[in-house]
């Protein structure tokens, strides 16, 4: 089965930074465009990065644009986001999720939360 | 690309009909995928390609549209599809999603 496993989360200062790793089992993760979707409490889900297969292709949403660094190391079976100068609005539960037919994702992970906090 | 959902919130019956609408700011042909999330739960892919069934999704639902219009359609609404629904373009980056629609019980 495939999985999808998030850690990382936590309570963090703004400005502060934090890396979110996500473990992947179940499927030939180099194979397969990989990204993080990120919701808010009690809002909706908002896109954030994706990767491609190779790592070789990266987008990020306008709001984390030059702040959050998306990774991946598929030796690892690993998915990485590297977040920093973080605000009070990037508190959220991310999600890890496996892209399956171009930015369709087909599997998610449980979530990692994030709080952004002082 | 802004992708705009309606109505944000409805009520409905167990057995009844219901259709939400998704519509993009900008042509984005059939790249529209929607997402169940259940109270608590994680999202789960539903439909993709505007109207492709993903794995054992139940054939109540269904998809339609192409371009800046698309439709959602649950024909017979089950307890368990009490849920928040979200379209998402997967036409460019970045990958929007909707505001999502909130299906409560009558």
């Amino acid at each position: 089965d495939v999985q999808l496993v998030e850690s990382g989360g936590g309570l963090v200062q703004p400005g502060g930074s934090l890396r979110l790793s996500c473990a992947a089992s179940g499927f030939t993760f180099s194979g397969y465009e990989m990204g993080w979707v990120r919701q808010a409490p009690g809002k909706g889900l908002e896109w954030v990065s994706y990767i491609g297969s190779s790592g070789s292709n990266i987008y990020y949403a306008d709001s984390v644009k030059g702040r959050f660094t998306i990774s991946r190391d598929n030796a690892e079976n690993s998915l990485f986001l590297q977040m920093k100068s973080l605000r009070a609005e990037d508190t959220a539960v991310y999600y890890c999720v496996r892209d399956s037919l171009g930015s369709v994702y087909d599997h998610w992970g449980q979530g990692t939360l994030v709080t952004v906090s002082s | 690309i802004q992708m705009t959902q309606s109505p944000s919130s409805l009520s409905a019956s167990v057995g009844g009909r219901v259709t939400i609408t998704c519509r993009a700011s900008q042509s984005i042909g059939n790249y529209l995928n929607w997402y169940q999330q259940r109270p608590g739960k994680v999202p789960r892919l539903l439909i993709y390609a505007a109207s492709l069934h993903h794995n054992g999704v139940p054939s109540r639902f269904s998809g339609s549209g192409s371009g800046t219009e698309f439709t959602l359609t649950i024909s017979s609404l089950q307890p368990e599809d009490f849920a928040t629904y979200y379209c998402q373009q997967s036409h460019s980056s970045p990958f929007t999603f909707g505001g999502g629609t909130k299906v409560d019980i009558k």
